[in-house]
């Protein structure tokens, strides 16, 4: 157990709707990270918060946003949903830049 | 900017062999870390092992070894005499911005897909 919380484990929804994603870090871990692995893409890294603020951003779409909350809690917003959008989500958290990360178990994401 | 190479895409294997899983890796920067991470069919990324660019000791760990070469950018895994349950995706991952400290993200590999066969 990584102590990283993800929820839910699974999500079926539809083109056009919007979705949140919810995860709950390690105890004492600042730094969230988001990361999509699609079976074309592998692993991308989508944003990183740390301590509530932005720290940096890769390929996240526009239609995608995140929030990282006073009590350390995270949330990635998938709005206007396609097909593509269909993967697996990850949060990680990690106590320092140089310490491993640690994933959650990741949200499964199917847009019919 | 940083990239992680691991040109193998499929290994298969029968149980007690030996298997190593390359990678090679790209950066600018003098001081990084790399990562390997094992995920399971049950879908979890499970961490393994970290090592930073000044260390270049290579480590045993039970079955599993690692081989970091600075002089051709390249970070091995070596399962030893392999079972059933290694049968999993393999990704090394590379993690730099020592100066930017909290915004180093980790770059993944694509990924090795190991099958171990009874």
């Amino acid at each position: 157990d990584s102590g990283v919380t993800q929820t839910p484990k699974h999500l079926i929804t539809a083109t056009g709707q919007r979705v949140t994603l919810r995860c709950s870090p390690r105890s004492g871990d600042l730094s969230v990270y988001w990361y999509q692995q699609s079976l074309d893409q592998g692993l991308q890294f989508l944003i990183h918060y740390y301590n509530g603020e932005e720290r940096a951003k890769g390929n996240i779409l526009e239609r995608f946003s995140a929030q990282q909350f006073p009590d350390l809690h995270s949330e990635l917003n998938l709005s206007s949903l396609e097909l593509g959008d269909s993967a697996l989500y990850f949060c990680a958290s990690r106590s320092s830049y140089n310490s491993p990360l640690h994933f959650g178990n990741g949200t499964r994401l199917t847009v019919t | 900017a940083q990239k992680v190479t691991q040109a193998q895409t499929e290994i298969s294997v029968v149980e007690k062999e030996d298997v190593t899983l390359d990678c090679v890796y790209e950066t600018r920067d003098t001081t990084y870390y790399l990562f390997w991470y094992k995920q399971p069919p049950s879908g979890e990324l499970v961490f393994l092992i970290r090592r930073n660019s000044f260390d270049e000791q290579n480590e045993i760990s039970g079955r599993y070894s690692w081989n970091f070469q600075k002089s051709t950018s390249s970070f091995n895994f070596t399962i030893t005499a392999s079972q059933v349950v290694d049968s999993a995706v393999y990704f090394c991952a590379l993690s730099e911005g020592f100066f930017t400290g909290a915004n180093s993200k980790l770059t993944f590999g694509k990924g090795i897909t190991l099958s171990v066969r009874p």
